[in-house]
């Protein structure tokens, strides 16, 4: 199993809809949690944290579920400039590895 | 402007043929790492490094070598490239000793080992 997983995608949904991705991670004693957004052929560059009690920026929402070891990212109102790959990142605690990302998950929003 | 530079940001080479790939940061950040991107796998981390002079493997160093002797660069050297290492390569800095911070990934480098 891997460690961080994702929804395989990709997801094509028109403007303005509302879109969620799940991630599951399998280190119970993971710290912190991130979503990077990742253009085409760019690098990767952070979307938002994820704090234990939920946060909004915009018209995006990041959840933590300690319980059952998931993130969620949700987009609402969605745009065409939201096209892009959304990249799941657990921080291992105690690992010397530090951080471990998802695959990612393709969004493509369509006029 | 901050950021994160690498050089080249793309390269063709023969197997066997060593290379190293350049990555510099004018940001002051202690954390360096270097990552590949390879379809349906992620970013997979090769090495890091929390300080100057301190090094670590990440889950691939395998045919990678590091060395942090200045605080601003961080060069990945492939002694002997085979085609495996074939590759979307990133380098990435963050302020603090470890990676819980936000990570600053430079342009990429796309090597082909033929």
């Amino acid at each position: 199993r891997k460690e961080v997983e994702q929804d395989p995608g990709p997801f094509n949904v028109p403007e303005g809809a509302t879109v969620a991705f799940n991630c599951t991670y399998s280190n119970s004693a993971s710290q912190s949690f991130f979503w990077y957004r990742q253009d085409c052929r760019k690098e990767p560059k952070l979307l938002m944290s994820v704090y234990s009690s939920g946060n909004e920026d915009g018209r995006f929402t990041a959840q933590l579920n300690r319980a059952s070891q998931y993130i969620s990212l949700l987009i609402r109102d969605s745009k065409l400039s939201d096209s892009a790959t959304y990249l799941c990142v657990v921080t291992q605690s105690g690992s010397a590895r530090q951080l471990t990302f998802g695959s990612g998950t393709q969004l493509t929003v369509l006029p | 402007e901050a950021q994160v530079t690498q050089n080249p940001r793309y390269l063709i080479t023969v197997t066997g043929k060593k290379l190293t790939v350049t990555c510099s940061q004018n940001m002051n950040h202690e954390y360096m790492s270097w990552y590949r991107q390879d379809p349906g796998l992620g970013l997979r981390q090769i090495y890091y490094s929390m300080n100057v002079e301190v090094t670590d493997k990440g889950d691939v160093p395998e045919g990678y070598k590091v060395s942090r002797k200045e605080k601003r660069n961080f060069p990945l050297i492939l002694e002997s490239p085979s085609p495996n290492q074939t590759s979307l390569y990133f380098c990435a800095s963050s302020p603090g000793t470890g990676g819980k911070e936000t990570q600053y990934f430079g342009p990429g480098t796309r090597l082909l080992v033929l």
